[in-house]
């Protein structure tokens, strides 16, 4: 089993329309999760990171649920510009000094239609 | 400001050479980090610097992958012998200083690497 799972997609969605990923993670001590976005032949990039109470940014909100180790992310009034993969990530198997190591989902390829 | 720098963009070798990749982090940045990525996959993590040191060599595929950090600053991840399975984009990404978790990771356009 992979350590964070998601759908590849690709997620064909009109222009406007809400969106959501899902990700789950295989290890429960786990101790960071972010999402990311990346760009066809780009680096990824920080989009948000994810906690427990949900956290919202714009158009975007992110949820944790540690419970049954599932990360989303909703997209409300999607955009043109959002058309992108997003990467579910997780960091932090242990807290010891140093492992910081980031752990990539396969990602979750989106495309807005206009 | 600057952002992470890799270079070159992009290299073409044939296989059994030996290529160096080179990585300049965010000026200040104390952690640097090392992921390869795959066509249809997320980034996979490599090699982990704190400083001038190694905290965490755990994703190195095999002992055809070496990188090193000497002055805590600019890194080379370099590849003997390479194969055609090493074809990849390899990125490099910084952060403030490593710990904690809860840090970004600043990455850079990567290097896009063809063994033929």
């Amino acid at each position: 089993r992979k350590e964070v799972e998601q759908d590849p997609g690709p997620f064909n969605v009109p222009e406007g329309a809400t969106v959501a990923f899902n990700c789950t993670y295989s290890n429960s001590a786990s101790q960071s999760f972010f999402w990311y976005r990346q760009d066809c032949r780009k680096e990824p990039k920080l989009l948000m990171s994810v906690y427990s109470s949900g956290n919202e940014d714009g158009r975007f909100t992110a949820q944790l649920n540690r419970a049954s180790q599932y990360i989303s992310l909703l997209i409300r009034d999607s955009k043109l510009s959002d058309s992108a993969t997003y990467l579910c990530v997780v960091n932090g198997v242990t807290i010891d000094f140093g492992n910081e190591k980031l752990t990539f989902g396969t990602g979750t390829r989106l495309t807005i239609i206009p | 400001g600057a952002g992470v720098s890799q270079t070159p963009s992009n290299k073409v070798t044939e296989k059994g050479k030996y290529v160096e990749l080179r990585c300049d982090p965010i000026s200040g940045h104390t952690a640097l980090y090392w992921y390869r990525q795959s066509l249809g996959q997320g980034p996979e993590f490599l090699i982990y610097f704190q400083g001038t040191g190694a905290a965490d060599d755990s994703g190195l595929p095999n002992d055809r992958f070496f990188a090193v950090r000497p002055e805590g600053s600019v890194s080379t991840l370099k590849i003997q012998r390479t194969e055609r399975g090493d074809s990849a984009v390899y990125l490099c990404a910084s952060s403030v200083s490593g710990v904690g978790g809860e840090e970004t990771q600043y990455f850079g356009p990567g290097t896009r690497l063809l063994v033929l």
